[in-house]
């Protein structure tokens, strides 16, 4: 099975600084996926990495607010930009299985915004 | 457009008892992917199946088993003589039938297993 890593594991960050997200694949992934949790609630898609191109967004969600970027197969990042207390969530990244098409997903990361 | 329906917010058992987990989804696909996660308390997803929509069998491992019935729908979920460690959130979620696409989540069922 994928596996798939992601760090920070949690922050805390002040309301309107930034925050990057990493998220560490191994070589049997293809589609790529970040999801938001916010606090006793479902996922949400925020959206498609995209390998080499813009991330494919989900309604809701803007470039501005949620740049991307997937530099190659293994890797991508998800930025919070501009944070406020509503961003605080778990974001997860999740990877689709070359082979099997099960989608895995990170540990994600636990952000608290204050 | 795909939506995932699981009614029960909050279940409770004691432990050993048996406890099902409803799933409904809706999808004007005819071929799809069913899945079950788990999230424990610690916060990550944890995959259990994954269902084609051409396979209607019921599946067992171990404790779990899952019963696909696409006349109605549902993809309902059971835990036979539950233990305290299936205390978790569960969600049901739907893809198309590419297998390449992201995934709708219903709400998730909070299962409280009390010993």
């Amino acid at each position: 099975s994928a596996v798939i890593s992601q760090k920070p594991s949690r922050d805390i960050c002040q309301r309107g600084t930034s925050l990057t997200i990493q998220c560490q694949v191994d070589s049997q992934v293809t589609m790529m996926f970040w999801y938001r949790q916010q606090p006793g609630q479902s996922l949400t898609l925020i959206a498609t990495a995209n390998q080499g191109s813009e991330a494919t967004y989900e309604s809701g969600f803007v470039i501005d607010k949620f740049p991307i970027s997937r530099p190659n197969l293994t890797f991508s990042t998800l930025t919070v930009s501009n944070m406020s207390p509503e961003d605080s969530s778990i974001y997860l990244c999740s990877g689709l299985d070359r082979g099997t098409r099960e989608q895995y997903f990170g540990p994600g990361t636990r952000l608290t915004v204050t | 457009a795909q939506k995932v329906t699981q009614v029960q917010t909050e279940i409770s058992v004691v432990e050993k008892e048996d406890v099902t987990l409803d799933c409904v989804y809706e999808t004007r696909d005819t071929t799809y992917y069913l899945f079950w996660y788990k999230q424990p308390p610690s916060g990550e997803l944890v995959f259990l199946i994954r269902r084609n929509s051409f396979d209607e069998q019921n599946e067992i491992s171990g404790r779990y088993s899952w019963n696909f019935q696409k006349s109605t729908s549902s993809f309902n979920f059971t835990i036979t003589a539950s233990q305290v460690v299936d205390s978790a959130v569960y969600f049901c979620a739907l893809s198309e039938a590419t297998g390449n696409t992201p995934l709708v989540f219903g709400k998730g069922t909070r299962l409280s297993v009390i010993a």
